[in-house]
């Protein structure tokens, strides 16, 4: 079975430092790979997400996320966080013809001004 | 941009009782998805619907819960006889299509609170 871990629970960190939060999975067929976001009080959002192709993907508000497909990892990151990056970030994973997301236990991110 | 809409934000319920969760998906969207997740845990896959017909359950999803789209806009989970255990935040997604290459999206969620 699918299972994806995510290295921290909790990261506290200064508004300007940069970010990098740990995802593996461990499938060892073709997977869709996708990092949520969900700001207090807010609903999941999509930062980015990695189908094929080049396996450095950006998404929005500047964070990027690296597919190494012989690490079973997509780490997410961020050269220069805010105060509004403050939020739990989600990584998940699904297989590519289903649709069911298999989602990390999340990490706790909050930037200090 | 278009939101999936979740009701009510918060349920308090007596254990035993019936609670029904609804839903909103995006107006185009086909796909339809429930997840909760339980104070502290993962948020965990529960069903998945297409075309009236459930595509996919998770061994959470056992005979207390169903789901149903009872018109063309709504899309609701019902919890038959409900116990402590499920007392969770319940997540509503929705996607134009199954394949994975399209990203759900999430509605607020409804915070089910079992008494």
């Amino acid at each position: 079975a699918q299972s994806v871990s995510q290295h921290n629970h909790h990261v506290i960190l200064s508004e300007a430092a940069s970010l990098e939060l740990g995802c593996n999975y461990s499938y060892g067929g073709t997977v869709n790979l996708f990092w949520y976001v969900q700001y207090p009080g807010q609903h999941l959002q999509l930062l980015l997400k990695y189908f094929s192709g080049d396996p450095l993907v950006k998404g929005i508000k500047g964070f990027e996320a690296e597919f190494i497909k012989s690490k079973f990892s997509f780490n997410l990151r961020k050269p220069s966080v805010q105060w509004s990056d403050t939020a739990e970030y989600f990584c998940a994973v699904n297989e590519d013809s289903w649709g069911k997301l298999q989602f990390g236990a999340g990490t706790q991110v909050v930037v200090t001004p | 941009e278009p939101e999936v809409t979740q009701t009510p934000s918060h349920q308090v319920t007596q254990m035993g009782q019936e609670v029904i969760l609804r839903c909103v998906p995006i107006s185009n969207h086909l796909y339809f998805y429930w997840y909760r997740q339980i104070l502290g845990q993962k948020v965990e896959f529960l069903v998945s619907f297409y075309n009236n017909e459930i595509s996919e359950k998770s061994e959470i999803f056992d005979d207390q819960f169903s789901v149903e789209r009872p018109d063309g806009s709504n899309f609701t989970l019902k919890i038959r006889s409900t116990k402590l255990e499920d007392s969770a935040m319940y997540f509503c997604a929705s996607s134009v299509v199954e394949t994975g290459d399209q990203p759900q999206h999430f509605g607020d969620g409804t915070r089910l609170s079992i008494l």
